[in-house]
């Protein structure tokens, strides 16, 4: 049973770029949440996907922004690169039926924005 | 706003040390309690979590957590650490009225001492 996936595992930017990643979520989870840890931080939620549209939404600015597709896999997109958004992506997976805050979590995205 | 704090940022012990990790939660209502663990190189990896009942509850690897309510606190206990348990830990809460969004601590990195 394959579990959360990401891709790509490391990413350079550099200001003013775009950039596009990918999850796949743990077979039989159909909802797919974003987080950003900084270094030496707890992650952050960006936001969550269920049913292909924008469940819930953390403090983060409209230059992030996802889309999950009808196979329940998700995108996150950052526009405008920031130095500040150096940090690990992690895309966690969950089921909408019972317990659905139980979060499993992908290995994450290194995105190093110079 | 939901908030988590871990108390202790750095803990060093030696083998066979008693471990207790502090977790604290500013929220008041009902609310799902989580213990991961991020050991040097892997992913974010669920320890234990707590959704209703017994607030004792047991994890892996021979973790425990006791969720006090009237202390707003769900600590992280092992009789006996090893080296192995060397990594980073976090707690994490979901309260329901908030949607399915988990809030992190900054975690707490333990090292284990031969």
């Amino acid at each position: 049973d394959a579990g959360v996936t990401q891709s790509p595992t490391h990413l350079i930017k550099t200001r003013g770029q775009q950039v596009t990643l990918r999850c796949s979520p743990k077979s039989g989870h159909d909802t797919v949440s974003w987080y950003q840890q900084a270094l030496g931080q707890g992650p952050q939620f960006i936001f969550q996907y269920y049913e292909e549209e924008e469940r819930q939404r953390g403090n983060f600015p409209d230059r992030f922004s996802g889309h999950q597709f009808p196979n329940y896999s998700s995108e996150l997109n950052v526009n405008a690169l920031l130095l500040g958004d150096s940090a690990l992506y992690l895309c966690a997976s969950s089921s909408s039926g019972f317990r659905s805050s139980e979060q499993f979590f992908g290995p994450g995205t290194r995105l190093t924005v110079l | 706003a939901q908030s988590v704090s871990q108390h202790n940022h750095h803990v060093i012990l030696s083998e066979a040390a008693s471990l207790e990790l502090g977790c604290n939660y500013s929220y008041g209502g009902t609310v799902n309690l989580f213990w991961y663990v991020q050991y040097p190189g892997q992913h974010l990896q669920l320890l234990l979590k707590y959704f209703s009942g017994d607030p004792l509850v047991k994890g892996i690897k021979g973790f425990e957590a006791e969720f006090i309510k009237s202390k707003f606190s769900f600590n992280l206990r092992k009789p006996s650490v090893q080296w192995s348990d060397t990594a980073e830990y976090f707690c994490a809460v979901n309260a329901p009225g908030g949607g399915n969004k988990l809030t992190f601590g900054t975690g707490t990195q333990l090292k284990v001492e031969l």
